[in-house]
């Protein structure tokens, strides 16, 4: 098993750009997360889905936009970058019957 | 929002030492968890304590959780350089059939040969 992979490790984007991060999980997993680490933040949720086709707002979801087509990907999309996005972003899954979150090994975002 | 305290921040101790680090919270959580993570990588799970008062060890590092599940604490004994890293706390709310976790900011804890 895989576990749950991150593509890209590192992007950067000027201001404006679009971009889509991509999230797998090889475990079967019904719950998927995504968050950003900023320094003196901790792990902040963005997004998360309890299913394929749900998804949710966490607790800092503005400017950012999920989808779970496939229960095994969960898609973070940003529409219009801002330097303000520049993060580290962490995708996590978690099985149904338990409260164990798996976590990527991230995505490095710089926004100039 | 719950809010998870973490203490203290920044941590820098010779290899050997002793050492005890906090998870504060007002709130009451269903079961909380103590993730490590280093430069680099993801944070990995250490231990889940779910049970007021339980106490958990795993090889040298020994957690609890408070008697009233809003607090934990985590000691090492003999700390090596390879405890070197960022330590998260997290607590769970379970709301239906969700559960959600939530964040501390981190203790980094730096341990010198």
């Amino acid at each position: 098993n895989a576990g749950v992979t991150q593509t890209p490790k590192f992007r950067v984007l000027k201001t404006g750009q679009s971009m889509t991060l991509l999230c797998a999980q090889d475990m079967n997993h019904e719950y998927m997360y995504w968050y950003r680490q900023d320094p003196g933040m901790g792990l902040r949720l963005i997004h998360y889905s309890v299913g394929e086709g749900t998804t949710a707002k966490g607790e800092v979801p503005d400017g950012y936009n999920v989808s779970r087509l496939k229960k095994q990907n969960f898609l973070l999309g940003l529409e219009s970058a801002a330097p303000s996005q520049t993060s580290v972003y962490f995708c996590a899954s978690r099985g149904l019957a338990e409260e164990t979150q798996y976590f990527g090994p991230g995505t490095r975002l710089l926004v100039l | 929002t719950q809010l998870l305290e973490q203490s203290p921040q920044f941590l820098s101790i010779q290899e050997g030492e002793n050492l005890t680090v906090y998870c504060n919270s007002s709130s009451v959580f269903s079961s909380l968890q103590w993730y490590r993570q280093e430069p680099g990588e993801g944070p990995v799970l250490l231990v889940t304590v779910v049970t007021g008062g339980e106490v958990k060890k795993l090889k040298r590092l020994t957690f609890q959780f408070g008697d009233a599940r809003k607090d934990s604490s985590l000691h090492i004994t003999a700390a090596q350089p390879g405890d070197t890293g960022l330590y998260l706390c997290a607590g769970a709310l379970v709301v239906g059939a969700n559960s959600k976790l939530t964040f501390g900011k981190g203790i980094t804890l730096s341990v010198r040969p």
